[in-house]
C-alpha cells in the first residue's frame, strides 16, 4: 500500500454537480501534484504545489480548482464538468518539487461525468 | 515528434521469460529516467529511477539508459504472472518538477 491515499475511489457526477477529490500523503513530502490519466493518453500534469504554494497550473480549465491547506493534504474541487473530463485523477507527492523523479502516486479517483 | 515514445503493446509472454520494455525520447536535456508499474484500477508505482546513463538493478528488474541513442529499457528476468501490468516510462530534467510520461506498455505474463 502506498503512503498516498485518495478519496473517493470512484465518483459519478452530473454536469451541474459540485464535488471534491481529496488526497493525503503520509510520507513527509513537501510537493504534491494532480494528474489526469485518460485512456490511450500519457499522464497529464494538472497542478503542482510546493510547501502549500501553487507553482504550476498547466492550462487547466477553471472548472477544476485545487486547494492545498498544508503539505499533507490536497483537494481538487470540481464544478460544471464536461463528459470529456471523465478520467482517472491521480495525486502524487515528492520530497521536494525539484525531486520529481521521486514522485509517489495514490490509487486515483475514477471520475465519470454524465 | 512526441517527447517520449513507448510501444503500447499489448505484450504477452510465457512465465519465466525475459521481458524487454523500451522507450525513446527526443530531448537530450533529460537526466532522470523512471519506470512505473500500474496494475489495473491502481495508481502508478515507482519501480526505480536512473540518473544519466548506465544500468541499475533491483532484484529481477534492470533499468538501462543509453543517452547517445536516447533509448531507455526495462528488463524483467524470470517474469511472473504477478508482473502483468502496464509499465510506464517517465523522464525528467535535472531540478525539474515535470515528468514526461510514455503512454505505457501493457504486459501479460501467461502461466
Amino acid at each position: 500500500e502506498t503512503g498516498v491515499t485518495q478519496t473517493p475511489r470512484h465518483l459519478v457526477m452530473g454536469m451541474t454537480n459540485k464535488k471534491s477529490l481529496k488526497c493525503e500523503q503520509h510520507l513527509g513530502h513537501n510537493a504534491m501534484y494532480w494528474y489526469k490519466q485518460s485512456a490511450k493518453k500519457p499522464l497529464e500534469l494538472m497542478f503542482v504545489y510546493n510547501f502549500k504554494e501553487q507553482t504550476e497550473n498547466n492550462s487547466v480549465p477553471s472548472r477544476f480548482s485545487p486547494e492545498c491547506p498544508n503539505s499533507s493534504h490536497l483537494f481538487l474541487h470540481l464544478h460544471t464538468l464536461q463528459p470529456e473530463d471523465s478520467a482517472l485523477y491521480l495525486c502524487a507527492s515528492s520530497p521536494l518539487r525539484d525531486r520529481a523523479y521521486e514522485q509517489y502516486f495514490g490509487p486515483g479517483t475514477r471520475l465519470t461525468v454524465t | 515528434q512526441k517527447e517520449v515514445e513507448q510501444d503500447p503493446g499489448p505484450l504477452s509472454v510465457p512465465e519465466g521469460a525475459i521481458v524487454s520494455l523500451n522507450c525513446t525520447y527526443s530531448n537530450s536535456a533529460f537526466q532522470y529516467f523512471m519506470w512505473y508499474r500500474q496494475y489495473s484500477r491502481k495508481g502508478p508505482e515507482l519501480l526505480m529511477y536512473t540518473y544519466s546513463s548506465g544500468n541499475k538493478e533491483d532484484g529481477r528488474f534492470t533499468a538501462q539508459v543509453d543517452k547517445s541513442s536516447k533509448y531507455i529499457s526495462l528488463f524483467i528476468r524470470d517474469s511472473q504472472p504477478s508482473d502483468s501490468a502496464t509499465y510506464l516510462c517517465a523522464i525528467s530534467g535535472a531540478g525539474s518538477y515535470q515528468l514526461t510520461f510514455g503512454k505505457g506498455t501493457k504486459l501479460s505474463v501467461i502461466p
